[in-house]
């Protein structure tokens, strides 16, 4: 366990339709983090929110819509997605974004297929 | 871009050997964390080294801070069929320099019995 939960753990959808990950830690964090993982590709960050407030969007593209209403929850929306879109969805966080001696921790992760 | 780049990529080894593997960068970085995951699951903190030239261990390993602060290296000793996984290197940059953590592509490793 490491403090950080996410779910569904999987998910299969269809390119039409609108679907939600969540992520919840439980650490007293104020940083959170999405990022994708594809097969032998290192982790790609995605966004970054530092108390509540999106701090980095690293050219995602639209279909991908993430919102964090308080420092422990993060989602990301997801619709009209692409089968490329397929990967590990893995959540984090940090104590801050950009802080000093910061350390990661992360979500088992979403598995996510589009069909 | 910062890059961090691991090496080897991958390895196997029999059990109860000792693994060494390595993470080197041109920039500097202020924080240097090692990460094993397993298939299906999210990366697992194994280390965090905050110094340069700080060496900390964790059961069976070791990681070390390099000097100049572009480098890290863990090592595993005697290693067990549980050690199997991808192990992933990430350093976070000094303020200011964009992107604050950098994660390694994963050296993928194998242990025979």
């Amino acid at each position: 366990e490491t403090g950080v939960t996410q779910t569904p753990r999987h998910l299969v959808m269809g390119m039409t339709n609108k679907k939600s990950l969540k992520c919840e830690q439980h650490l007293g964090h104020n940083a959170m983090y999405w990022y994708k993982q594809s097969a032998k590709k290192p982790l790609e960050l995605m966004f970054v929110y530092n108390f509540k407030e999106q701090t980095e969007n690293n050219s995602v593209p639209s279909r991908f819509s993430p919102e964090c209403p308080n420092s422990s929850h993060l989602f990301l929306h997801l619709h009209t997605l692409q089968p490329e879109d397929s990967a590990l969805y893995l959540c984090a966080s940090s104590r801050a974004a950009q802080g000093v001696q910061e350390t990661q921790y992360f979500g088992p992760g979403t598995r996510l297929l589009v069909l | 871009g910062q890059q961090l780049n691991q090496s080897p990529q991958s390895m196997f080894i029999q059990e109860g050997e000792d693994v060494s593997m390595n993470c080197t960068s041109s920039s500097i970085f202020n924080t240097w964390l090692w990460y094993k995951q397993e298939p299906g699951e999210g990366p697992v903190l194994l280390i965090a080294l905050y110094k340069a030239g700080e060496l900390t261990s964790n059961g069976r390993l070791t990681a070390q801070f390099g000097i100049t602060r572009k480098d890290s290296f863990l090592n595993i000793s005697a290693s067990i069929p549980s050690d199997v996984g991808i192990y992933f290197c990430a350093g976070q940059l000094p303020l200011g320099y964009g992107q604050n953590f950098v994660f390694g592509p994963g050296t993928r490793l194998s242990v025979l019995p």
